[in-house]
């Protein structure tokens, strides 16, 4: 079974709609990330938080919100989608440390219409 | 903030060429330096990491080396295959230290594409 798991794998929706995309871990990891990803644009940081009760903004946080239910659960709310949030969604988690190696999850496709 | 500069591609070679993708950095504090590979419809993976100055990582074949003096983790490989077709992304880790610690900055990506 994968570490890292996100829900659902493909998503198209309307303009306007609330929308949430959800991670799960199995790795015990504290630290968990939300990023997105845009063609020639790399990957930008949406949210992270370094456990339950910290959560942090990162560079393009406008439009998104989260909620870190658990350890294990970091998800990611669109309150009213709008067409350039269509991108791919990627969750990752990490342990700290020396190396803090992040783990990715397979992402999420969305389609705002 | 922490930025990276990548190699733009997108690069094509013939199988066993020689590969080198360029990436300098900007960052806070002493980071760790990564490649993450990104396979055709996959999440993105650690292929190699180094933290300290004039480490090399390694692996599949590919290696980099933490160059400090000159902000650089310049990726290689001696004879690519096929199977090395992928977008790669160079990406510093924050420093110690701060509310930012242990965060990835990535760089666009460089999508390589290896011909038989």
């Amino acid at each position: 079974d994968a570490d890292v798991t996100q829900t659902p794998r493909n998503r198209i929706t309307k303009t306007g709609k609330r929308i949430m995309l959800e991670c799960s871990q199995t790795k015990g990891h504290d630290r968990m990330y939300w990023y997105r990803q845009d063609p020639g644009l790399g990957l930008r940081l949406i949210y992270y938080s370094f456990d339950v009760k910290d959560i942090n903004k990162g560079e393009i946080s406008d439009g998104y919100s989260v909620s870190r239910q658990a350890q294990a659960k970091f998800s990611l709310s669109l309150e009213s989608a709008i067409p350039n949030q269509t991108a791919l969604y990627f969750c990752a988690t990490s342990g700290g440390g020396i190396y803090n190696e992040q783990f990715f999850g397979p992402g999420t496709r969305l389609t705002v219409l | 903030g922490d930025s990276v500069t990548q190699m733009e591609g997108p690069v094509t070679l013939s199988e066993e060429a020689f590969l080198t993708i360029n990436c300098t950095y900007t960052a806070t504090g002493y980071p760790s330096l990564f490649w993450y590979v990104q396979y055709p419809g996959e999440g993105l993976q650690l292929l190699l990491k180094a933290t300290k100055a004039d480490d090399k990582g390694s692996n599949k074949g590919f290696e980099a080396t933490y160059r400090k003096e000159t902000t650089s983790f310049h990726l290689e490989k001696g004879s690519v295959q096929v199977s090395d077709s992928a977008v790669y992304f160079c990406a510093p880790s924050s420093g110690a230290g701060g509310t930012s610690y242990g965060k990835l900055t990535f760089g666009q990506g460089t999508i390589l594409t290896i011909h038989p």
